[in-house]
């Protein structure tokens, strides 16, 4: 089993929809958890960071996390053609440890 | 620049050769990442750089892959006698501290083809 599963779409949605993006990981070391927005030809970036299990709102985009179920979710509200893009779950371990990134959802907002 | 520069930006190159990746960070990040995105994945950690040693090399598939940070800046990836199957987006980041304290700056990738 890999460590972080996620499907990887790909997802299309129309404009103004609400989009779900899923991640399960099976390591109980990981203790905190970002999702990555990458567009096409482009290098990752940071979008949402959560250390505990959760809701973490910011604008259009709420990160929910699950640690009992190692269950991670990117909520986006009124979603946009500017959303397309595939989405990375990073769940990562303490210190020194690098990030771990799920396969990314390929994500399309059709005006 | 403000953001993490790699060069080139794309790399053709034929089965058996030798190749070299740059990676240029951000100015004052300690920490420097290399990992490889293959067509459809995530990506996938090769090597972190803290200062100028390698604090994990984990990720480096095998004795053909090599990198260094010599001056604790800039850090080159180097694959010796490449295959087909080294195809992929090398990607490049950096940033502050240890990789739980904050963000990774990527920057735009390498992308390799071997012929």
């Amino acid at each position: 089993q890999k460590e972080v599963e996620q499907d990887p779409g790909p997802l299309s949605v129309p404009e103004g929809a609400i989009v779900s993006l899923n991640c399960t990981y099976s390591n109980s070391a990981f203790q905190y958890f970002m999702w990555y927005r990458q567009y096409s030809r482009k290098g990752p970036e940071l979008l949402m960071y959560t250390y505990s299990s959760g809701n973490k709102e910011d604008g259009r985009f709420t990160a929910q996390v699950d640690k009992s179920s190692k269950y991670i979710s990117l909520f986006i509200r009124d979603s946009q053609p500017s959303d397309s893009a595939t989405y990375l779950c990073a769940p990562g371990r303490s210190g020194n440890t690098p990030l771990v990134f799920g396969k990314g959802t390929r994500l399309s907002v059709i005006a | 620049g403000a953001g993490v520069s790699q060069t080139p930006s794309n790399k053709v190159t034929e089965k058996g050769k030798y190749v070299e990746l740059r990676c240029d960070p951000i100015s004052g990040h300690t920490a420097l990442y290399w990992y490889r995105q293959s067509l459809g994945q995530g990506p996938e950690f090769l090597i972190y750089f803290q200062g100028t040693g390698a604090a994990d090399d984990s990720g480096l598939p095998n004795d053909r892959f090599f990198a260094v940070r010599p001056e604790g800046s800039v850090s080159t990836l180097k694959i010796q006698r490449t295959e087909r199957g080294d195809s992929a987006v090398y990607l490049c980041a950096s940033s502050f501290g240890t990789p739980n304290t904050g963000e990774l700056f990527f920057g735009e990738g390498s992308r390799l083809t071997v012929l």
